[in-house]
């Protein structure tokens, strides 16, 4: 079956630093790949995602390139703010029709200090 | 607030009593789904509506779960019996039939199972 994996957390950084958050898939098809993230308090939102072979995806100064050679869906940011602190989540899908149904993984808490 | 918004956010119930759980999704979105999430775990998805139809149920979803969109706007997820092992935040998330692949969740419905 299709799952999603990445790296454990906490992952505590100062700000500025350079992010680098792993994310690998297995999955029949071509899946599409998303980053969602959750900020303290608030629901999930979709940070980024890439819909086939070699896209990248960017939003908010993070970017993840869909590696399908790899398996692979890395996600970065080169200089992060404590307002970056959240738990970030990647995730698959891989159902053209209800895209919707979403396979996440375990998610990666970001803890980020002045 | 035009958001996914859900309610109650936090329910405490002893094991065996039945809960309820509502979401209002974003007016303009046909399609709205169930994921539940348990400490350190990402969201697994249970179950998802089109309008009122619903389309799809994971194995997650047991015989004292049912969920309902009688008219194609806000749904319900009610659990009967409960269990400790249901203890879970119960999300929602909308969106619309095509587009880009986003979805829109709520805070969520914490649920503790004594």
């Amino acid at each position: 079956g299709n799952s999603v994996t990445q790296m454990e957390g906490p992952v505590t950084l100062s700000e500025e630093a350079f992010l680098t958050i792993n994310c690998t898939y297995t999955a029949t098809g071509y899946p599409s790949l998303f980053w969602y993230v959750q900020y303290p308090g608030e629901g999930l939102q979709l940070l980024l995602k890439a819909t086939k072979a070699d896209d990248k995806g960017s939003n908010k100064g993070f970017e993840a390139t869909y590696r399908k050679e790899t398996t692979s869906f890395h996600l970065e940011k080169g200089s992060v703010q404590v307002s970056d602190s959240a738990v970030y989540f990647c995730a698959l899908s891989d159902y053209p029709d209800s895209w919707g149904k979403l396979q996440f993984g375990a998610g990666t808490q970001v803890v980020v200090t002045p | 607030d035009t958001g996914v918004s859900q309610d109650p956010r936090h329910k405490i119930t002893k094991r065996g009593q039945n809960v309820t759980f509502r979401c209002d999704p974003i007016s303009e979105h046909n399609r709205l789904y169930w994921y539940r999430q348990t400490l350190g775990q990402g969201p697994e998805f249970l179950t998802y509506f089109q309008n009122e139809a619903q389309l799809e149920k994971s194995r997650l979803l047991s015989d004292r779960f049912s969920a309902e969109r009688p008219k194609g706007s806000f749904s319900t997820l009610e659990i009967q019996r409960t269990e400790q092992g249901d203890s879970a935040m119960y999300l929602c998330a909308s969106s619309r039939q095509t587009g880009t692949g986003e979805l829109f969740f709520g805070e969520g419905s914490r649920l503790t199972v004594l």
